[in-house]
């Protein structure tokens, strides 16, 4: 059973518009939440977290929202721009404290800012 | 910044060989890497964690003796894939964190692209 769930395999924007790219999770005790930008053929790239302390974050163009009651996290592109179109994934961990821990990651979102 | 370099990019081996993947933390000590496959269109999976100068910790269903991991520095930790089979073709990614006294993000190599013939 999934334990992070990325629910819209797809997603297309116009260029200047928000993107809004979603997900859930299962697991209460997640406390970390990061949300990564994959180009084919290339590692994923951090862009964004969260502790569970916070219910938002923002960086420049990006925003990640929390929502611990619902499980739910979100990330704001806006404006959307072409360079921005990618997978993104979400990923969810239960930091341990000792300076290691293991990241969940959901299926992914294909987002394609349209020019 | 903290940058993550994984080799090959890409490898074509016969069914049956060994193929070995090294990850190498540039910038920083790395205590502990992890190791990802990730199928088409699917998420990335933990195959396991790679801890410097001590066995690595498998993850459920991913066989050890297939998979051998060697972290036998702060920066490089290997991943041979031995017999290798078409089945095994993947695309397999390594990571690591800084690790410093709170959550960091795990940075990823570029990921290696194995096909099995």
């Amino acid at each position: 059973d999934q334990q992070v769930k990325q629910n819209s395999p797809s997603l297309s924007v116009q260029e200047g518009r928000i993107s809004i790219l979603n997900c859930d999770y299962t697991n209460s005790m997640f406390d970390y939440f990061l949300w990564y930008k994959k180009y084919p053929a290339e590692g994923p790239t951090f862009l964004i977290s969260i502790s569970s302390i916070k219910d938002k974050n923002e960086d420049g163009r990006f925003t990640v929202f929390l929502n611990k009651s619902a499980k739910h996290l979100s990330l704001h592109i806006v404006p959307s721009q072409p360079g921005d179109s990618a997978v993104y994934f979400c990923a969810v961990c239960l930091y341990s404290g000792a300076g290691s821990y293991q990241l969940t990651f959901g299926k992914g979102t294909k987002l394609s800012v349209i020019p | 910044g903290a940058v993550v370099s994984q080799h090959p990019s890409r490898v074509i081996c016969k069914s049956g060989t060994s193929v070995k993947i090294e990850c190498r933390s540039l910038d920083f000590q790395a205590t502990t890497m992890f190791w990802y496959r990730q199928f088409p269109k699917q998420s990335l999976m933990l195959m396991a964690t790679s801890n410097e100068g001590s066995k690595a910790t498998y993850e459920q269903g991913v066989e050890k003796d297939k998979f051998l991991i060697n972290h036998a520095s702060l920066t490089l930790s290997t991943l041979t894939v031995t017999s290798a089979h078409p089945e095994d073709s993947s695309f397999y990614i390594c990571s690591a964190t800084l690790g410093t006294g709170g959550p960091s993000p795990l940075h990823f190599g570029n990921g290696t692209r194995l096909t099995v013939t």
